[in-house]
C-alpha cells in the first residue's frame, strides 16, 4: 500500500531564498510523481509531472527530481518570492495503475517579504 | 479549454439532507476522480470512475456516498442523509487515460460542503 510523507509540515523563510520541500513514498513501483500548489480556500494547480522513466522536470524557478530506487523525491525552488506562499502537495500514483493518485499532507510555504 | 469545472464551489446543507457535488471533466478526458480533503487532513481517494462505469470505489465510505458518470452529463457525487463529519472540501481530477506514465491529473477548485 502506498504511502506518502511530506517534510517539512510547515516552511517560513525570508524572500530571494533557495529552498528544498521533500518528499518520500513507501511503494516504488510508480508511474508518476505529481507536485501540486494549493493557495488557502483554492483548488489545486499541477506544478510539475516526473514520468517513473525521468529523473527531473523543470519549470522555470522549479525543479523536482525523482528517485524511485530510495523512494524519495524533492521540489527545489530557486529565489523564493512572496507569491510562491501556499501549500505544496506531493502526489504519487498508486501502482494499480488507474491514475489514482496518493496524497502527502503537504508543506506550507510562507515567505516573507 | 475552460478546465475541469465543479459546481457548487459552496453547499451548506443541514444534517440529514442530500448533497449533490458536480463536475464537469475537461474536454476529451473521459476519466473522472473523486477526493475528499476533511479540515487540517490530505487528499484522500474517493473514486475513479469513466463513463458510464465505476472502475474503483475503494475510497468510498460504504453508506451514504455513491457516485455516477452518466454517458452524457457531468459526474455527480451524492451524499445522502449527511452527517456534520462530511463537512470537507471535494475535488474532482480529470485525465486523458487511466493512469500510465505521464498522465497527468488536472483538478477542479472544489466544492466545499458545509453541514449545519
Amino acid at each position: 500500500k502506498q504511502e506518502v510523507t511530506q517534510i517539512p509540515a510547515a516552511l517560513s523563510v525570508p524572500e530571494g531564498e533557495n529552498l528544498v520541500l521533500n518528499c518520500s513514498f513507501t511503494d516504488s513501483a510508480i508511474y508518476n510523481l505529481q507536485w501540486f500548489r494549493q493557495d488557502p480556500g483554492k483548488g489545486l494547480t499541477s506544478l510539475l509531472l516526473i514520468q517513473s522513466s525521468q529523473r527531473e522536470q523543470t519549470s522555470g524557478r522549479l525543479n523536482a527530481s525523482l528517485d524511485k530506487s530510495s523512494g524519495r523525491s524533492t521540489l527545489y525552488i530557486a529565489a523564493s518570492q512572496p507569491g510562491d506562499s501556499a501549500t505544496y502537495l506531493c502526489a504519487a500514483s498508486g501502482s494499480s495503475n488507474t491514475g489514482k493518485l496518493i496524497f502527502g499532507q503537504g508543506t506550507t510555504l510562507q515567505v516573507k517579504p | 479549454n475552460a478546465g475541469v469545472m465543479q459546481n457548487p464551489r459552496h453547499l451548506v446543507r443541514r444534517r440529514g439532507q442530500e448533497a449533490r457535488l458536480r463536475c464537469s471533466p475537461m474536454k476529451g478526458h473521459s476519466h473522472v476522480y473523486w477526493y475528499r480533503q476533511l479540515p487540517e487532513e490530505g487528499l484522500k481517494f474517493m473514486v475513479y470512475l469513466q463513463k458510464e462505469n465505476i472502475i474503483d470505489e475503494s475510497g468510498m465510505p460504504k453508506e451514504r456516498f455513491s457516485a455516477e458518470f452518466p454517458k452524457e452529463g457531468p459526474s455527480i457525487l451524492r451524499i445522502q442523509q449527511v452527517v456534520r463529519g462530511d463537512s470537507a472540501a471535494y475535488f474532482c481530477a480529470s485525465s486523458p487515460k487511466s493512469g500510465g506514465e505521464g498522465t497527468e491529473a488536472f483538478f477542479g477548485q472544489g466544492t466545499r460542503l458545509t453541514v449545519v
